[in-house]
């Protein structure tokens, strides 16, 4: 069975530009999450879909950032335009929810280099 | 802000069980101890969780004091490949809302 994949593994881009990062989800799983970790700083948790919907988004940093979730599957992560501060790494995770707490797949992160 | 207190780094003979303490002494009634690890520039790795009673599965132990307020995590026989940030995480369980909230974690280095 696959895992949770992410793309690009890698992406520079220069200060304004724009950039979008793809998660495929586990395949049944409901729940998706988008976390990042900054240069020295610890992973946050960014927002949660339950299927196309947006569960929980707090901890989107500002308006820069946009997620979707189309059709319950695959999600986009866009931000635009990017500034130097959101260089790191971001990580989508799933999870299948009811009945199996706390137990989140991550991807290997997508990392992103704003210069 | 995490819930929970770790030591920064550890060290562990090859071979040799390794245990990580974790403090969580606010911890409520209700929410859950989990464990993820994260090797290297991998993405974070779930190995346990537990609420009151000590679990085991094919990866660790998850021990928890019986008051709850603190737990540690046993790797019964590190191997090289067990080097990496250990994460203990408190959170509740909303089966379906697990916004799990990283702290910085312990770095295990197995030793040779």
């Amino acid at each position: 069975e696959a895992g949770v994949t992410q793309f690009p593994s890698h992406s520079v881009i220069e200060k304004g530009q724009t950039v979008t990062l793809r998660c495929d989800p586990i395949s049944g799983h409901d729940n998706l999450y988008w976390y990042r970790r900054v240069m020295g700083k610890e992973i946050k948790f960014l927002l949660h879909f339950v299927k196309e919907s947006k569960q929980d988004e707090s901890g989107m940093p500002n308006n820069r950032f946009l997620a979707e979730r189309t059709g319950g599957t695959y999600s986009t992560l866009k931000v635009q335009p990017a500034e130097l501060e959101d260089s790191g790494v971001y990580f989508c995770a799933s999870s299948q929810g009811q009945g199996f707490p706390g137990e989140l797949f991550f991807g290997e992160g997508s990392r992103l280099t704003v210069l | 802000d995490a819930k929970t207190t770790q030591p920064p780094s550890m060290d562990c003979a090859e071979g040799r069980a390794a245990n990580l303490p974790c403090n969580h002494s606010t911890i409520s009634g209700n929410e859950y101890v989990y464990w993820y690890r994260q090797i290297h520039s991998q993405g974070p790795q779930y190995i346990i969780h537990g609420l009151k009673n000590n679990e085991t599965n094919e990866m660790a132990s998850l021990i928890i004091t019986e008051d709850r307020k603190s737990s540690t995590l046993i790797l019964p026989h590190a191997t090289l490949r067990d080097t990496a940030v250990y994460y203990c995480i408190v959170e509740l369980s909303n089966f379906g809302n697990e916004k799990l909230t990283f702290g910085t974690g312990t770095r295990l280095t197995i030793i040779p």
